[in-house]
């Protein structure tokens, strides 16, 4: 089975920070990441696809990279509505999600 | 608008069984892979198990913690999705997710309903 570990599993930020969040994965997962936002008693909401691809819908501010083992996502400009837990998620066998990276209000 | 509507949730005793149904409306239900997720309380996300469109087999692929204990069916006539769950223990605890499925990622979700399993 493909693991994934995201860090860190707690970030504190203030509104404006450019923030980077890291998912790797145990083996090589070519671009098969996604990752999701979720907030407290909500569904999580699927924010980029394929490594890269933003979900229609979803702010510019929000952008992934990265490819095989090791991915990033990167939010340019903390705003309020972003404080919320992150997940990464592979899709190369059976899907996995990372642990989760909660991201707090400074 | 894509909607999704989860129900069937409750307390139920170790061993027992319950099933869980998803309405889905918005987009076409027979064309769409669907799955199931489920959260335990304060724990992460966990995939446990699809099913495709009959056009793609209908198949059905089950995660190792619960592969023989839990069935995912679907009625496309009633645009629903179904989750029978036996052999329930304590770790099956969770809130269930139901989602679309596309290209192995999850792109609409329902709102969730609590399975709590306890004596």
């Amino acid at each position: 089975d493909i693991q994934l570990t995201q860090s860190p599993s707690f970030l504190s930020a203030s509104v404006g920070d450019r923030v980077t969040i890291t998912c790797r994965a145990s083996q090589d997962i070519y671009i098969y990441l996604a990752w999701y936002q979720q907030k407290p008693g909500k569904a999580p909401k699927l924010l980029i696809y394929a490594a890269s691809t933003l979900q229609s819908g979803v702010p510019s501010r929000f952008s992934g990279s990265g490819a095989g083992t090791e991915f990033t996502l990167t939010i340019s400009s903390l705003q309020p509505e972003d404080f919320a837990t992150y997940y990464c998620q592979q899709l190369n066998s059976d899907l996995t999600f990372g642990p989760g990276t909660k991201v707090d209000i400074k | 608008e894509v909607q999704l509507v989860e129900s069937g949730g409750g307390l139920v005793k170790p061993g027992g069984s319950l099933r869980l149904s998803c309405a889905a409306s918005g987009f076409s239900f027979s064309n769409a892979w669907m799955s199931w997720v489920r959260q335990a309380p304060g724990k992460g996300l966990e995939w446990i198990g699809r099913i495709k469109s009959k056009t793609d087999g209908g198949t059905t692929h089950y995660a190792a913690p619960v592969k023989g204990r839990f069935t995912i069916s679907r009625d496309d006539s009633k645009n629903t999705l179904h989750l029978e769950m036996n052999s329930l223990n304590t770790e099956d605890t969770a809130v269930y997710y139901c989602t679309t499925e596309h290209d192995y990622y999850f792109d609409y979700w329902g709102q969730g309903t609590l399975v709590t399993v306890s004596s």
